[in-house]
């Protein structure tokens, strides 16, 4: 299974906190991906890195940023959380070397957030 | 827009029988599509992909899948469900040449009935 480790695991905050979540990989890939799942809507991007200091957004990047200053870690942070923000947040990973280069991605296990 | 279709968001099988997961896409260039699996409360786990190679793929725990250009399909199949194979399973489509974002399907949740 691919190197990924997702903290933390469960985190439930109040509205107007700032979070963040943090993605690390041990397999040195260069991209890295940002997801939400919700029922019904399936897996949505939020963000997502093509090496350290480059990232892109996703379908879902409003209220959210993210930042990548080594190649192993991945942050997610929410400035001022909302409701509509719970949700299970995953992380990803491929060793695609290029646009072009079609890997799967790989998944960490989750964070279940919620926000009260 | 490409798209994905995930027909029929559940579906039920009993222990034995053939397993049918319909997966259709759009799209101008064959794309390179997945099959992911997740089971409750971990996350998505890869059980194959299609990248030109071959149209039949054999993935992980006894699953396939064919790609079907003329009607944009990649149904995943298995012979002989299991318990244990009950589970999300979502399509993904890689557009050609771009990789750098998945289209995925809603999901399709797999229920085995002893």
């Amino acid at each position: 299974d691919a190197g990924i480790t997702q903290s933390p695991r469960h985190k439930v905050t109040e509205t107007g906190t700032p979070v963040t979540l943090r993605c690390h990989q041990t397999e040195n890939h260069r991209y890295m991906y940002w997801y939400r799942q919700d029922p019904g809507h399936g897996l949505r991007l939020i963000h997502y890195s093509y090496g350290v200091k480059d990232t892109d957004k996703g379908e879902v990047s409003d209220g959210y940023s993210v930042s990548r200053s080594k190649t192993e870690d991945f942050l997610l942070t929410l400035e001022s959380a909302t409701s509509s923000q719970t949700s299970v947040y995953f992380c990803a990973i491929s060793e695609a070397q290029g646009p072009g280069d079609n890997q799967p991605q790989h998944f960490g296990d989750g964070t279940r957030l919620s926000i009260l | 827009a490409q798209s994905v279709t995930q027909l029929g968001s559940h579906v039920s099988v009993s222990e034995g029988a053939l397993v049918l997961l319909r997966c259709n896409y759009s799209s101008s260039v064959p794309p390179y599509l997945f099959w992911y699996v997740q089971y409750p409360n971990q996350g998505l786990q890869l059980l194959l992909k299609y990248t030109s190679a071959a149209t039949l793929v054999k993935g992980i725990n006894g699953f396939e899948a064919e790609f079907k250009k003329s009607e944009t399909s990649f149904h995943l199949t298995k012979p002989s469900a299991h318990m244990s194979d009950a589970a999300e399973y979502f399509c993904a489509v890689s557009p050609a040449g771009n990789n750098r974002k998945l289209i995925w399907g809603l999901g399709t949740s797999l229920a085995v009935n002893p």
